[in-house]
């Protein structure tokens, strides 16, 4: 099994700012997603992070908002840009060392925006 | 398009009364299929994927394409169980993509 550090843990930021959350997992994995979970809601997919290339990003989410960095195997960072009360969620991180292989998740990182 | 339906967000029952979680998907491809559980103040995690057959902690599923389901069940359920239940489909878009249901919040009476 793997296990991922995320960080913080929760936030209270103001309106305008930016956050970044940062996972670390204690071995190498091949990709590493991250999810948000608004209040009363599922995880959605946020995007994707492979070592090496640009993030993937799903329908509804883009870069200029959510920039994502993965400078190694076992670490990513995702950024909330110019954040506003609707970002105020959970933001997740999940790794998975391979095709086919279960997701690990990150405790979660709860985001209060004023 | 992929998605997956869990159709009750509270299911309340009494110790020892059987459990069944409902989950429905949507996939024109071959599925895969798992739960996550959350348990109170823990991280997510897997509980069981349809592609091992196993039992964990008494949960069963059993995935009936016929019927696009995936529903998760316990004979008897104690009160450890109650929890957050998420059902998850993976399917590859070239990269392996994980897509949640709702999710179905179980509360195990004593």
């Amino acid at each position: 099994s793997a296990v991922i550090s995320q960080k913080p843990s929760r936030d209270i930021c103001q309106r305008g700012t930016s956050l970044t959350i940062q996972c670390q997992v204690d071995s190498q994995v091949t990709m590493m997603f991250w999810y948000r979970q608004q209040p009363g809601q599922s995880l959605t997919l946020i995007a994707t992070a492979n070592q090496g290339s640009e993030a993937t990003y799903e329908s509804g989410f883009v870069i200029d908002k959510f920039p994502i960095s993965r400078p190694n195997l076992t670490f990513s960072t995702l950024t909330v840009s110019n954040m506003s009360p609707e970002d105020s969620s959970i933001y997740l991180c999940s790794a998975q060392r391979g095709t086919n292989e279960k997701l690990f998740f990150g405790s979660g990182t709860q985001l209060s925006v004023l | 398009a992929q998605r997956v339906t869990q159709p009750e967000k509270l299911l309340s029952v009494f110790k020892g009364a059987p459990v069944e979680l409902k989950c429905n998907y949507s996939y024109s491809g071959s599925p895969e299929l798992f739960w996550y559980v959350q348990y109170s103040r823990q991280r997510l995690q897997l509980l069981l994927r349809h592609i091992s057959r196993e039992s964990i902690k008494g949960f069963t599923a059993d995935l009936n394409k016929g019927e696009t389901s995936f529903h998760l069940k316990k004979p008897f359920a104690q009160e450890e169980d109650s929890a957050m239940y998420y059902c998850a489909l993976m399917f590859s878009g070239g990269y392996n993509k994980l897509i949640f249901g709702a999710g179905t919040r179980l509360a195990v009476h004593p």
